[in-house]
């Protein structure tokens, strides 16, 4: 089975531009959040979606937006980039864990964002 | 989710067994202990979990206080490829955020030839 898979895997903005990220589930995996990282730190949570809808959301501005398909990948957009934007993002895909009823999360490699 | 602490750093010499600590004394009983490592320029990899046992797996051993308000994760014999950052997670298993992990900034574990 594949893992999850996320692009561009680095890129360039300038400030007050706007970014698209994607993200492609691990088969079956029907729930996908996104994390943000920010250098020398751990990763922070920004929201998730499930079922086409976001159902939870961390401590992000609404410029952080994103979408989940019917074949459950993802992007994320953020509009207005300001510096404080620059990190590795990282999206994460589950199923709830069958045996224990605990979420078990596999991450994507990020997409690097570096804002000038 | 109640919040963990580890040491920022630790070093083992390859081939020997490595305990990280973390400490989580305000854990509550329907809080699960996660442990999850990242690799450089990788995202966090998961690697055992667990509620009151000790578990065990292929990658690690989880060892729980009795009061669970310390657990340790234990890599049996330490490689180079097990250098990483590892981040110990409580998770409540009643939580609806879902996928809302809290990381910190883990443990920063070398292995040394």
């Amino acid at each position: 089975e594949t893992g999850v898979t996320q692009s561009p895997t680095h890129l360039i903005k300038t400030r007050g531009q706007q970014v698209t990220l994607r993200c492609s589930s691990q088969s079956g995996h029907n729930t996908v959040s996104w994390y943000q990282q920010a250098l020398g730190q751990g990763p922070q949570f920004i929201f998730q979606y499930y079922r086409e809808e976001e159902n939870g959301r961390g401590n992000f501005p609404p410029r952080f937006s994103g979408l989940q398909f019917p074949n459950y990948s993802s992007e994320l957009n953020v509009n207005a980039l300001e510096l404080d934007d620059s990190a590795l993002y990282l999206c994460a895909s589950s199923l709830p864990d069958r045996s224990s009823g605990a979420n078990v999360l596999t991450f994507g490699a990020g997409s690097r964002l570096t804002v000038l | 989710d109640a919040k963990t602490t580890q040491p920022n750093s630790m070093e083992s010499n390859e081939e020997e067994p490595v305990h990280l600590p973390c400490n989580h004394s305000t854990i509550s009983g329907t809080d699960y202990i996660h442990w999850y490592r990242q690799l450089p320029s990788q995202g966090p990899e998961y690697v055992i979990h667990g509620l009151t046992s000790n578990v065990n797996n292929r990658m690690a051993s989880l060892a729980i206080a009795e009061d669970r308000k310390s657990s340790t994760l234990i890599l049996h014999r330490a490689t180079l490829r097990d250098a990483a950052v590892y981040y110990c997670i409580l998770r409540n298993r009643k939580s609806n955020t879902g996928n809302q992990f809290y990381f910190g900034t883990g443990t920063s574990l070398t292995v040394i030839p």
